[in-house]
């Protein structure tokens, strides 16, 4: 069955450090990936969409790869501040209906002043 | 940007009654919105598809007797939770997508915590 693994594990980081997520998935084939962040007791909040044939995508601080050879995309926040901490969801679209997206349980960062 | 409101925020209700969330696109048409359940530390788990003036696409597993989706406007989807049980309490959001804009994003909701007692 489709699996989309995000690291359970909170990841703390230092202020002004770039902060990594990683994001795994086993038997997808993706047309695209999304990057979201949910803040506690809100609604996501898009960040970034990179497509299956692109290899990148920058957006100010935010920085998406997508291997679709690994089946892995990583999120990568450069000069963390602490206002990015919150959660952070990838996911996943383009099997079982075009339109329909399938989320992953989310990576709590926290940076730290 | 595109602003997806949800009413209530908040609702605590007893077991068996029933429960109704609304959701709203406010600066834009939505023909298709979607409902999902969040439990604690979990992924957000679409429930269904709403599609303005037809029946609702429910996942595998979500009991379509038990949430009842009405999407009877361009600005308005709403999922009624019936005979509400504990199991049912949750944080519930939608999201809708700008018309046209392809897959770029899907707009949510802030979404409404339901607790059942």
């Amino acid at each position: 069955s489709q699996k989309i693994e995000q690291n359970s594990e909170a990841l703390n980081i230092q202020e002004g450090k770039t902060a990594t997520l990683t994001c795994n998935y086993t038997n997808y084939s993706p047309a695209y990936l999304q990057w979201y962040r949910q803040d506690p007791g809100r609604g996501p909040v898009f960040l970034l969409l990179i497509r299956e044939n692109e290899k990148e995508k920058r957006k100010e601080r935010l920085k998406v790869t997508f291997d679709t050879t690994l089946k892995q995309s990583l999120f990568h926040i450069t000069a963390s501040q602490p206002a990015d901490s919150a959660t952070y969801l990838c996911a996943l679209g383009g099997g079982g209906g075009y339109q329909k997206v399938t989320f992953g349980t989310g990576t709590k960062l926290q940076v730290i002043p | 940007g595109a602003v997806v409101s949800q009413h209530p925020s908040r609702v605590i209700c007893k077991s068996g009654t029933s429960v109704k969330i609304e959701c709203r696109s406010l600066d834009f048409q939505a023909t298709t919105m979607f409902w999902y359940r969040q439990f604690p530390k979990q992924s957000l788990m679409l429930m269904a598809t709403s599609n303005e003036g037809s029946k609702a696409t429910y996942e595998q597993g979500v009991e379509k007797d038990k949430f009842l989706i009405n999407h009877a406007s361009l600005t308005l989807s709403t999922l009624t939770v019936t005979s509400a049980h504990p199991e049912d309490s949750s944080f519930y959001i939608c999201s809708a997508r700008l018309p046209g804009s392809g897959l770029d994003e899907q707009f949510f909701g802030p979404g409404t915590r339901l607790t059942v007692l």
